[in-house]
């Protein structure tokens, strides 16, 4: 089955350590999200790719960064991770950008800093 | 302002009877989407049902459908027939025509008991 797929799903990283989350798709989407998601809170948008185009949210802290080596796969990089960081971090894809297509989530990795 | 409200954070409901799960929005921009997902507590986000601004009926998807008042900008959940499994988070979300990602409300807990 076409799916978005996400690894590790729990990941534990020690305060300061870099860390990175993979996301990958079978869909063939065009847009791929990155989204945080903080206990009992919505999520929120950190930033996407269009194709190549990486488009960051203005309110994105610079210790997120993120990579497409190509249309299957993003990464979330954490260069610098602090307590706050902790949360749920949702990969989506979507086949274009307009109104009108829906975004497919993939399961999440769940992050605790220590 | 916010763009997405859901005034209910959560829902005690008995099983078999209907639910209705509250959203409005405020978009000045005359495409749109709306969405809601399910969210169960293993985290993923799992969609259920689109409306598109320019729709003229309202979207149905099995057991759920879309209650689109746009005159009022409500865009509320309908689920017929609860279920036990239908307990989770549910969040409604909106896409704006030239936004990227989703903008989601703060979600509804929705716990449904036999």
């Amino acid at each position: 089955d076409a799916m978005v797929i996400q690894n590790p799903r729990y990941q534990v990283t020690q305060f300061g350590k870099p860390v990175t989350l993979s996301c990958s798709q079978t869909l063939n989407h065009n847009v791929m999200y990155w989204y945080q998601q903080k206990s009992s809170q919505a999520p929120k948008l950190l930033f996407h790719y269009y194709d190549k185009d990486f488009n960051n949210e203005a309110d994105t802290p610079d210790n997120f960064q993120s990579r497409r080596p190509n249309t299957s796969f993003c990464f979330l990089d954490i260069r610098s991770p602090g307590l706050g960081d902790a949360a749920m971090y949702l990969c989506a894809t979507s086949r274009d950008r307009t109104g009108t297509y829906e975004q497919y989530f993939g399961p999440g990795t769940r992050l605790t800093v220590t | 302002a916010q763009k997405i409200t859901q005034t209910q954070p959560g829902m005690f409901v008995q099983e078999k009877e209907a639910v209705t799960l509250d959203c409005t929005y405020d978009t000045s921009d005359p495409s749109y989407g709306l969405f809601w997902y399910k969210q169960p507590s293993s985290g993923e986000m799992i969609f259920l049902i689109y409306q598109g601004s320019y729709d003229q009926q309202n979207a149905t998807e099995g057991r759920y459908s879309l209650n689109f008042q746009k005159a009022r900008k409500s865009a509320n959940l309908v689920i017929s027939a609860s279920q036990l499994g239908d307990s989770a988070m549910y969040f409604c979300a909106m896409r704006e025509g030239r936004a990227d990602g989703l903008t989601f409300g703060k979600g509804t807990h929705l716990i449904i008991q036999p």
